[in-house]
């Protein structure tokens, strides 16, 4: 089952900073968040693994629920790359690393 | 590292023929690559996961005897759209597992227009 990815689109001025959401009915056994430009594939930012964990890299920060239902993409002081397409991957059990993606959230950083 | 490419970047082709795809990891081995399709301004919908040696594993509602999937080494997979159509154009886009670890790494894609 997709799950279910909010807001599906964001406009920012550049340093503003933005939340993402995706939830999911059932328990998720990781969650992997990606973010796509235009015409291009998706780039691998960072996995959520255990339930109250929390991850950031510069300034782009995910965490995963302790009931791993929820995960949350944060990003801080927003730059103009930071613009695309952003989508979560969800594991629901541990089976062969197979990802359900979101639909997906649109995001423009403005200067 | 974790580089993925693929080949063609982007191909059209006639309706009624074939069109294969290419996917490599450059350098590691995969253990496990998956293929997905997307629409425009959609997700990525996965289609199959394959392993090297071993028939590919295909997700509900698409047609193994339509897209041949193919993992002839821990580097290399193929997608084969056989008696392409025009709802068939999609972006065709590959990806791999490391080591068995639970990231993927995607290639940058292969668009496909069925005319």
């Amino acid at each position: 089952q997709q799950p279910v990815q909010s807001p599906q689109a964001v406009i920012l001025r550049e340093g503003e900073d933005a939340v993402i959401n995706c939830s999911s009915s059932k328990a998720l056994y990781s969650v992997h968040w990606y973010r796509q430009k235009h015409g291009e594939a998706p780039v691998f930012l960072m996995i959520l693994l255990k339930g109250g964990e929390q991850k950031g890299h510069d300034k782009i920060s995910a965490s995963f629920n302790e009931k791993k239902q929820q995960s949350s993409l944060y990003l801080t002081a927003s730059q103009l790359s930071y613009s695309g397409t952003y989508f979560c991957g969800t594991e629901v059990k541990a089976a062969g690393n197979k990802l359900t993606f979101g639909g997906g959230t649109r995001v423009l950083v403005k200067p | 590292g974790a580089v993925v490419s693929q080949h063609p970047s982007w191909v059209i082709c006639k309706s009624g023929t074939s069109v294969k795809i290419e996917c490599r990891s450059l350098d590691f081995q995969a253990t496990t690559m998956f293929w997905y399709r997307q629409f425009p301004k959609q997700s990525l919908m996965l289609m199959a996961t394959s392993n090297e040696g071993s028939k590919a594993t295909y997700e509900q509602g698409v047609e193994k005897d339509k897209f041949l999937i193919n993992h002839a080494s821990l580097t290399l997979s193929t997608l084969t759209v056989t008696s392409a159509h025009p709802e068939d154009s999609s972006f065709y886009i590959c990806s791999a597992n490391r080591d068995s670890l639970p990231e993927q790494y995607f290639g940058p894609g292969t668009r496909l227009t069925v005319t």
